[in-house]
């Protein structure tokens, strides 16, 4: 299917680990990037391709994939890291390049 | 520093239209790829339209193919989104996003313009 699914919610204790999965057929053949969405903001990529971290992106956070997975791994939660968390890759249908995003991850961290 | 600042968006009526802009500056606009991407209240994120940076390769989501273009001012380090026909299910943030790679790896985004499609 060209779809990407995500865990609606997850928590995690103040300082523990957290992974935020997304699946998806397409993952197979393209890798996933992740994007930081807090209540009120625009989204913040957080991760891309191969555990690729943008500039000031704390380094707590880090990205993987195996198989039609993609997982993004925060070790050491930060109250500041509750936010919902997206992921996105290119599509495999046909010669066009659109893109999927999943229906993102509500993190709350307790 | 990156910013791209949507303007445009605002309460239209079913079947109308709308023009979203979003002005780019801190980069070399004409460099890179371009993107629209929405957000329903409350929802999760839809990739809506590319543009490379030419300008000459366009893509769009089967929701809005047909009712939405997309277009680019390299000279005035400007995008856009022309919507037609609009539907009350297009009621949503609109961000425009830097394409990083050419690959939608969106890596700067706009804060987002409002476009509300009620009667």
């Amino acid at each position: 299917s060209s779809e990407l699914t995500q865990d609606p919610a997850v928590s995690v204790a103040l300082g523990q680990t957290v992974r935020i999965t997304c699946q998806g057929d397409s993952l197979t053949s393209y890798y996933a990037n992740w994007y930081q969405q807090k209540a009120g903001q625009a989204p913040v990529l957080v991760m891309s391709g191969q555990d690729k971290r943008p500039s000031g992106i704390p380094d707590r956070f880090s990205g993987s994939k195996s198989g039609n997975t993609a997982s993004l791994t925060i070790i050491g939660a930060q109250a500041e890291d509750e936010a919902d968390y997206y992921c996105s890759s290119r599509d495999r249908r046909g010669n066009q390049p659109p893109v999927l995003f999943g229906g993102g991850t509500k993190l709350t961290v307790l | 520093e990156v910013r791209l600042v949507e303007s445009g968006g605002d309460l239209v009526q079913p079947g109308g239209s709308l023009r979203l802009s979003c002005a780019a500056s801190g980069f070399t606009f004409s460099s890179y790829d371009m993107n629209w991407v929405r957000q329903a209240p409350g929802k999760g994120l839809e990739w809506l339209s590319y543009i490379n940076s030419r300008g000459s390769t366009i893509y769009y989501a089967d929701s809005v193919r047909g009712r939405f273009i997309i277009s680019r001012d390299n000279a005035e380090h400007s995008l856009s989104l022309q919507m037609d026909s609009l539907r009350v299910e297009d009621t949503a943030f609109y961000y425009c996003a830097r394409d990083l790679y050419g690959d939608h790896t969106l890596d700067y985004w706009g804060q987002g313009a409002l476009v509300i499609v009620s009667s």
